[in-house]
């Protein structure tokens, strides 16, 4: 069935430099992977997301690539700030299908 | 305008209780989407409806679930003879088109006894 995996699980930085989280899905019907912010106790907010026809996307400090042949899309944060420490999410679906599947999940600490 | 909202926000059943989770989708959205966010894992679906029609349910874990979203707007999660393994969050989320920006409730967080 349809999978999306999510590495790491867990990511400690310190304030400054780059975060990167990477996933892979196996649905090659995918074309649309959102990237989601879930702090301690709150719901998930899509912080970027990216379409098939594009490789790379980018919105400040966050971006977003995305290899359709390796089934791979990655998200980078830059100039990491203790407020990014969150809970990350990646997830796939395509145009027609109804699932969205989630990832694991990666818990990113920014230490001051 | 309002986000999504779900209620209640806690629900503590004994085991073996029936259970009604309500969710309130932000105005005009089309599809709404449920899911169950075990501790430390990602949502994981459960079953999609645009408008009033359930179109995927393929996440239910058993046929004790059931949800229903009867005039395309609010829409409630059923769990019958709740067992403990139901214990985790149930996530509401809305949007224009099943792969659009999806707006998350905050959830009900059930557990059983």
């Amino acid at each position: 069935g349809e999978n999306v995996e999510q590495h790491p699980s867990t990511l400690s930085v310190q304030e400054g430099d780059s975060a990167v989280i990477k996933c892979t899905y196996s649905d090659s019907a995918s074309n649309y992977f959102p990237w989601y912010k879930q702090e301690l106790g709150k719901r998930p907010q899509l912080i970027i997301d990216i379409r098939s026809n594009v490789g790379e996307k980018k919105d400040q400090r966050i971006a977003v690539t995305l290899n359709k042949t390796a089934k791979h899309f990655s998200l980078h944060i830059t100039e990491t700030q203790p407020e990014d420490s969150a809970v990350y999410f990646c997830a796939a679906s395509y145009t027609g299908g109804f699932k969205t599947i989630f990832g694991a999940g990666t818990r990113l600490f920014v230490k001051a | 305008g309002a986000g999504v909202s779900q209620s209640p926000r806690y629900k503590v059943a004994k085991r073996g209780q029936d259970v009604a989770l309500r969710c309130d989708p932000i105005s005009g959205h089309v599809s709404l989407f449920w899911y169950q966010q075990a501790l430390g894992q990602g949502p994981e679906f459960l079953t999609y409806f645009q408008n009033e029609a359930q179109l995927d349910k393929s996440g239910l874990p058993s046929d004790r679930f059931f949800a229903e979203r009867p005039e395309g707007s609010v829409s409630t999660l059923k769990i019958q003879r709740t067992q403990q393994e139901d214990s985790a969050v149930y996530l509401c989320a809305s949007s224009w088109m099943n792969t659009d920006t999806q707006y998350f409730g905050p959830g009900t967080r059930l557990t059983v006894l």
